[in-house]
């Protein structure tokens, strides 16, 4: 089983949609969650971090659920320069080594 | 935020040649470097995590010797691709971390295309 684990779309939606992205993780001794954007042939740009009373940053809404293991985003009134795929990167709190561990992302594509 | 350069951005090599990569934290001093690789339409994964002035830690899978890691000072470490095959064609990116008051940040080079032929 992968240690992240997201649906890897695509997801096509249109300009203005809510769209939700969900996101598994198997370490329970995992601690810090994030949602990285890459956009085609660049590379991972920080979102947000996601915390666990949930966090928002205008359209964006990030939610971690640790019961489950299951982190979310939530992006509201989609736009085009949305369009992207978002990775869910989880971490250990040993991280003298521990580098950040990706999902394989979820992709998005917001239509005119 | 911080900022992380790589270079080349692209390199095309033939087969068996090695390739260095580059990766220079601009603005800060990166106590620990990461290495990924992502294959088209694939997760990041990581090679190996350097810190500065000790031997790179590699994860399991990924050739010591072939792929070479040297973290000189805090804001310069270099992968080399040695005897380069088309099967190491990848998008290779390197990460920087630091510290302030226990917080840990990290940030992403540009990465670097390695197209073997």
């Amino acid at each position: 089983r992968k240690e992240v684990e997201q649906d890897p779309g695509p997801f096509n939606v249109p300009e203005g949609a809510t769209v939700a992205f969900n996101c598994t993780y198997s370490n329970s001794a995992s601690q810090s969650f994030f949602w990285y954007r890459q956009d085609c042939r660049k590379e991972p740009k920080l979102l947000m971090s996601v915390y666990s009373s949930g966090n928002e940053d205008g359209r964006f809404t990030a939610q971690l659920n640790r019961a489950s293991q299951y982190i979310s985003l939530l992006i509201r009134d989609s736009k085009l320069s949305d369009s992207a795929t978002y990775l869910c990167v989880v971490t250990s709190m040993d991280t003298g080594r521990r580098a950040l561990t990706f999902g394989s992302g979820t992709r998005l594509q917001v239509q005119p | 935020g911080a900022v992380v350069s790589q270079h080349p951005s692209w390199v095309i090599c033939k087969s068996g040649t090695s390739v260095k990569i580059e990766c220079r934290s601009l603005d800060f001093q990166a106590t620990t470097m990461f290495w990924y690789r992502q294959f088209p339409k694939q997760s990041l994964m990581l090679m190996a995590t350097s810190n500065e002035g000790s031997k790179a830690t590699y994860e399991q899978g990924v050739e010591k010797d072939k792929f070479l890691i040297n973290h000189a000072s805090l804001t310069l470490s270099t992968l080399t691709v040695t005897s380069a095959h088309p099967e190491d064609s990848s998008f290779y990116i390197c990460s920087a971390r630091f510290s302030t008051r226990g917080i840990y940040e990290q940030y992403f080079g540009p990465g670097t295309r390695l197209t073997v032929t």
